[in-house]
């Protein structure tokens, strides 16, 4: 089975500045999907970006950017220039693409989350 | 991206009762995924509901606890049966939209049991 790990609980930006969240993963599949969703305080769940993993280029929307190492199974978000909109929850999640027996096809393992808190 | 209306967004139940929540997408899906997340926590899958057939629950989710229904391809429900306070959540219902590989969730029901 996959796992999805968020070792940050809580991280911090000013204002205008960058940051990085992190994310590993473990699977024994070669072709998967990884997103990041963003979950404000609403609980709308927002998907922030995607990547598919037989691709080598980074996925990047606007101010949101991954470092994709798929060897290291990692996964990190960076935001640019941050803003107070972007405080909230940040999940790293994880799917397959192929169907296996007995599995939930199409099913999303979540990361724990990291509270993302901007400072103005 | 599907747009997904979520009912109630909000409630207060007595232990014992039960509570259905209801997701309606404006377009046609092929599953739906309903998702609990704990005070504090991360979205744990409940179930998969595909049309015309049994839900597929996870390991930990069964049946009776957690009925699901999917009578169409629009339209799920979930019904928490026989609440107790461990049942005090957010629960979401997802969709994936075929071939393009983005999942839209409705905006959740906090469920408070007391």
């Amino acid at each position: 089975a996959q796992t999805v790990t968020q070792s940050q609980p809580e991280m911090s930006v000013q204002e205008a500045e960058t940051v990085t969240l992190s994310c590993t993963y473990d699977t024994s599949e070669s072709d998967y999907y990884l997103f990041w969703y963003k979950q404000p305080p609403s609980r709308q769940m927002i998907l922030v970006i995607r990547q598919e993993a037989y691709k080598q280029q980074n996925a990047t929307e606007n101010r949101f950017s991954v470092n994709f190492q798929k060897a290291a199974k990692s996964f990190s978000l960076k935001i640019s220039d941050s803003q107070l909109g972007d405080a909230a929850m940040y999940f790293c999640a994880y799917r397959s693409v192929y169907l296996a027996g007995g599995t939930s096809y199409g099913k999303l393992t979540f990361g724990q989350g990291t509270i993302l808190t901007v400072h103005p | 991206s599907a747009v997904i209306s979520q009912k109630p967004s909000r409630d207060i139940c007595q232990r014992g009762t039960s509570l259905t929540i209801q997701c309606q997408v404006d377009s046609q899906v092929t599953m739906m995924f309903w998702y609990r997340q704990q005070p504090g926590q991360s979205l744990t899958l409940i179930a998969t509901a595909n049309q015309g057939s049994e839900a597929t629950y996870e390991s930990g989710f069964v049946i009776d606890k957690f009925p699901i229904s999917r009578p169409n391809l629009t339209f799920s429900t979930l019904t928490v049966s026989n609440m107790s306070p461990e049942d005090s959540s957010i629960y979401l219902c997802s969709v994936d939209r075929q071939h393009t590989y983005g999942y839209t969730f409705g905006s959740g029901t906090r469920l408070t049991v007391v």
